[in-house]
């Protein structure tokens, strides 16, 4: 199947700063990607939806100046996490298909813990 | 609006036991239905997808699932249980929401797998 690369796997920060996430299609030109949310031991809660060269759509909750979503090229969209705090220490997944694909392949998702 | 019930949150099983995750949807079109296995701290991995075709849907590592319009369900099968199977079980829908790649989880069910 189709490869999607989340980097970096796990990320420690301090409160305060700003981390940045990459989700890369790897084998496949991904004209739709989106980012999820995972607390332990819950579901996936899906934080925004973003198509190649406009802006990303974003679920009802989401604050969209804190969760900046960029998806600038066919292979590439980045989540940067704006003045994390420890409540935003959480399980990040991106996932992508391409054209009208039913379904989505995913990362293997980015630890986040803000100390 | 388009949602999963995962019935059970844990299941447990003997090693060579069937494995039977139960989901039942709700959606107001033709849903697309899928099931991932989630391993801890691992992204999620396709097992089967069920895209209106037929309705037995063959998956990876001997899972199938059947789709019931009747009874809104797409419950999971492994006629015989390996301890590697022991992992988080996510079952999904999608196409309610004009595409057919966001996809609304549900809670998830962990299966147990004991010798």
């Amino acid at each position: 199947g189709a490869v999607v690369s989340q980097h970096p796997s796990w990320v420690i920060c301090k409160s305060g700063t700003s981390v940045k996430i990459e989700c890369r299609s790897l084998d496949f030109q991904a004209t739709t990607m989106f980012w999820y949310r995972q607390f332990p031991k819950q579901s996936l809660m899906l934080m925004a939806t973003s198509n190649e060269g406009s802006k990303a759509t974003y679920e009802q909750g989401v604050e969209k100046d804190k969760f900046l979503i960029n998806h600038a090229s066919l292979t590439l969209s980045t989540l940067t996490v704006t003045s994390a705090h420890p409540e935003d220490s959480s399980f990040y997944i991106c996932s992508a298909r391409w054209g009208q694909a039913i379904g989505a392949f995913f990362g293997q998702g980015t630890r986040l813990t803000v100390v | 609006a388009q949602s999963v019930t995962q019935l059970g949150s844990h299941v447990s099983v003997s090693e060579g036991a069937l494995v039977l995750l139960r989901c039942n949807y709700s959606s107001s079109v033709p849903p697309y239905l899928f099931w991932y296995v989630q391993y801890p701290n691992q992204g999620l991995q396709l097992l089967l997808k069920y895209t209106s075709a037929a309705t037995l849907v063959k998956g990876i590592n001997g899972f199938e699932a059947e789709f019931k319009k009747s009874e809104t369900s797409f419950h999971l099968t492994k006629p015989s249980a390996h301890m590697s199977d022991a992992a988080e079980y996510f079952c999904a829908v999608a196409g309610d929401t004009g595409t057919a790649s966001k996809l609304t989880f549900g809670t998830g069910t962990r299966l147990q797998v004991t010798l």
